[in-house]
C-alpha cells in the first residue's frame, strides 16, 4: 500500500514562498494510473484543490491560485514538490499531498479521485 | 467553474438511525463519454486526513463498510449511512471530478444525536 510523508516548514513569512515536499514509499511514482496533487483547508473551513502532477511533468491547476504555485516532480527520489510565492494570511492552511488515482482517460485528459493522503502539514502565515 | 453545495451543514442522527447528506452541482457531473457522474465523497476525522468512499457517485472504495451508500442523478446527490455507527461521527464532503478546478462541497458535520 502506498503510503505520503509530507515534510517543510509550518512557519512562513508574508510575501515568501511555501516549500513542501511529499515522499512516496510503496510503489512508484512514474505510475501510469496516478497523478499527485496538492490540497488545503484553510482552519475550520473546507477543501481546496491546489494542482496535480504527472510523472511526466505535465501539470494542472487551480487558476484562482493566480500563477503563484508550482509543482514539481523528482522521480529519482520517488518525490514531488509544492512551492507557493508571494504568501498572505490568507495561504494559512493544512496542506495535503494526495495520490490521484486515475479511473477514466479519453482524448488526452484523465479523470480520478483523491484515494491516498499525507498526514497534512499546518503552514501558517506569519511575521 | 462548478460550485458543489451540500446541505444539511451539520446533522444530528441517533445511533443505528438513517443519516442522508446532499450535494447539488451547479452544473451536471454527467459525462456523456460513458454515461458516469464524476461525484466522490469523503470522510474526515478531526486531525486527519481525508478518506475517500465513494466515486462515480455510488461505487464504495475498497474497505468501506456497505452501509455507506451513494445515489443522484446529473446535479442532485445523496451519501446515506444506512445505521450510524459511533465512528461514523465527521465531516462527510462531496467532490466533483468532471471539470477542473476540482471542487468540494463546504462539508457536512455529523453528530451523534
Amino acid at each position: 500500500q502506498q503510503q505520503l510523508q509530507q515534510s517543510g516548514p509550518g512557519l512562513v513569512k508574508p510575501s515568501e514562498t511555501l516549500s513542501l515536499t511529499c515522499a512516496v514509499s510503496g510503489g512508484s511514482i512514474n505510475s501510469s494510473s496516478s497523478f499527485w496533487g496538492w490540497i488545503r483547508q484553510p482552519p475550520g473551513k473546507g477543501l481546496g484543490w491546489i494542482g496535480n502532477i504527472y510523472f511526466t511533468g505535465n501539470t494542472y491547476y487551480n487558476s484562482s491560485l493566480k500563477s503563484r504555485a508550482t509543482i514539481s516532480i523528482d522521480t529519482s527520489k520517488n518525490q514531488f514538490s509544492l512551492k507557493l510565492n508571494s504568501v498572505t494570511a490568507a495561504d494559512t492552511a493544512v496542506y495535503y499531498c494526495a495520490r490521484l488515482r486515475a479511473l477514466f482517460c479519453s482524448d488526452g485528459n484523465c479523470y480520478g479521485v483523491f484515494d491516498i493522503w499525507g498526514q497534512g502539514t499546518m503552514v501558517t502565515v506569519s511575521s | 467553474d462548478i460550485v458543489m453545495t451540500q446541505s444539511p451543514d451539520s446533522l444530528a442522527v441517533s445511533l443505528g438511525e438513517r443519516a442522508t447528506i446532499n450535494c447539488k452541482s451547479s452544473q451536471t457531473v454527467l459525462h456523456s463519454s460513458n454515461n458516469k457522474k464524476y461525484l466522490a465523497w469523503y470522510q474526515q476525522k478531526p486531525g486527519q486526513p481525508p478518506k475517500l468512499l465513494i466515486y462515480w457517485a455510488s461505487t464504495r472504495e475498497s474497505g468501506v463498510p456497505d452501509r455507506f451508500s451513494g445515489s443522484g442523478s446529473g446535479t442532485d446527490f445523496t451519501l446515506t449511512i444506512s445505521s450510524l455507527q459511533a465512528e461514523d461521527v465527521a465531516v462527510y464532503y462531496c467532490q466533483q471530478y468532471y471539470s477542473s478546478p476540482y471542487s468540494f462541497g463546504q462539508g457536512t458535520k455529523l453528530e451523534i444525536k
